[in-house]
């Protein structure tokens, strides 16, 4: 079974594009993180939401927690912002429990 | 900029043997966790650790695996027996704060099991 759901798995945009990834999940979450992790492997952690909407520069990351669905945005996109981007919820029963999405691989291209 | 490093960067290990992967947590920060990545697959949450002892792990994290934080800099995980599906990235994280903390991830410690 799969706690945390990500739409959709592929992303190809042209450079410019406005892009949406989606994130839905079934437990009940204390936070839920978007990741970006870069082709050599690293992980950066991108935002950390409770409740409402976070914005960073050019990226966007609402949640919805009644609806349990979070969006990250990227407005105009670049490709170095070609990268694999992992939603990841910390459940609140489970105390640190973290529960992770099989993320979206994006490639912008110029 | 503060960073979490992570040591080896790549380890080559025979089936059966023991392995220890080194973490450096962010110096503040008293959260400490590890999970790993399968070439191809999610990451997966391994164990949560704070105040000296585990306070959460997964499935996978079973006898065959501990963590220890020797000396007030390290965080060590070591998997006593490596099996083959052992294989992955393993990534070290810290966090100043429990359910609210943001996530700081090391660059990761690729284990190759043969």
């Amino acid at each position: 079974k799969n706690e945390v759901e990500q739409s959709p798995q592929n992303l190809t945009a042209q450079e410019g594009e406005f892009i949406t990834i989606n994130c839905s999940y079934s437990v009940g979450i204390s936070a839920l993180h978007w990741l970006q992790q870069h082709p050599g492997g690293g992980i950066v952690s991108l935002f950390m939401l409770s409740s409402g909407k976070k914005k960073h520069g050019r990226l966007i990351a609402t949640i919805n927690i009644q609806e349990k669905h979070s969006s990250l945005h990227i407005t105009a996109s670049h490709p170095r912002d070609s990268a694999v981007y992992i939603c990841a919820v910390r459940s609140l029963g489970g105390g640190n429990q973290f529960y992770f999405g099989t993320g979206t691989s994006l490639t912008v291209i110029p | 900029e503060p960073e979490v490093t992570q040591t080896p960067s790549h380890q080559v290990t025979q089936m059966g043997q023991e392995v220890i992967l080194r973490c450096v947590p962010i110096s503040n920060h008293l959260y400490f966790y590890w999970y790993r990545q399968i070439l191809g697959q999610k990451v997966e949450f391994l164990v949560s650790f704070y105040n000296n002892e585990i306070s959460e792990k997964s499935e996978i994290f079973d006898d065959q695996f501990s963590v220890e934080r020797p000396d007030g800099s390290n965080f060590t995980l070591k998997i006593r027996s490596t099996k083959l599906e052992d294989s992955a990235m393993y990534f070290c994280a810290s966090s100043d704060r429990g359910s609210h903390g943001e996530l700081f991830f090391g660059e990761g410690s690729r284990l190759t099991v043969l």
